[in-house]
């Protein structure tokens, strides 16, 4: 079975500073997505980042980048010259891949509680 | 881009009813959607994949007689909660995976509170 922990359920950060979200993963999969979702209090799930796992290089997003370290089964989430908007819950999610024309599961962590500080 | 609807985003119904909701691929169409369960200040939590034109797969714990899906087109699949009771009370959200695309293309919607009194 997989399993996705953040071990941080709150966070805060000054407005213009950079903020790490941590996320650990466990899976005895070899080939699979990994994902940072954003859901703001409009309850909308919104993509932030998506890394796949055989891809060494880092996802980035413009202020968002990812530190993918595969062996330690670790994917934290860099916010850098966090905004108000930032401000949101962030879930951690894994999808390991499955037969195309099926669905590919995702497996979520408890989330994160990131308040951005004027 | 993909959008993915939910109908109705709010819904208050009274103790022993039925309650339909609908999720729908606006400009794709999705071979699988995912229906989750969102408590408060929780993580989304998975209760069914359903596959266009056959019966959706339930996770452990999740009453498929309580929870009836249906994936009737691939634009469509509805989650229907039959004799709601006010433990069902809960945020829904349901995505879709798009037919086309890369098997990471999937899509949430904006999700449904249901509150039953």
């Amino acid at each position: 079975a997989q399993t996705v922990t953040q071990s941080q359920p709150e966070m805060s950060v000054q407005e213009a500073e950079t903020v790490t979200l941590s996320c650990t993963y466990d899976t005895s999969e070899n080939n699979y997505y990994l994902f940072w979702y954003k859901q703001p209090p409009s309850r909308q799930m919104i993509l932030v980042i998506r890394q796949e796992a055989y891809k060494q290089q880092n996802a980035t997003e413009n202020r968002f980048s990812v530190n993918f370290q595969k062996a330690a089964k670790s994917f934290s989430l860099k916010i850098s010259d966090s905004q108000l908007g930032d401000t949101a819950m962030y879930f951690c999610a894994f999808m390991k891949l499955r037969n195309a024309n099926t669905g590919n599961q995702f497996y979520f962590g408890t989330g994160t509680s990131l308040t951005v500080i004027p | 881009g993909a959008v993915v609807s939910q109908h109705p985003s709010w819904v208050i119904c009274k103790s022993g009813t039925s309650v339909k909701i609908e999720c729908r691929s606006l400009d794709f169409q999705a071979t699988t959607m995912f229906w989750y369960r969102q408590f408060p200040k929780q993580s989304l939590m998975l209760m069914a994949t359903s596959n266009e034109g056959s019966k959706a797969t339930y996770e452990q714990g999740v009453e498929k007689d309580k929870f009836l899906i249906n994936h009737a087109s691939l634009t469509l699949s509805t989650l229907t909660v039959t004799s709601a009771h006010p433990e069902d009370s809960s945020f829904y959200i349901c995505s879709a995976r798009a037919l086309a695309g890369g098997p990471n293309t999937q899509y949430f919607g904006p999700g449904t509170r249901l509150t039953v009194l």
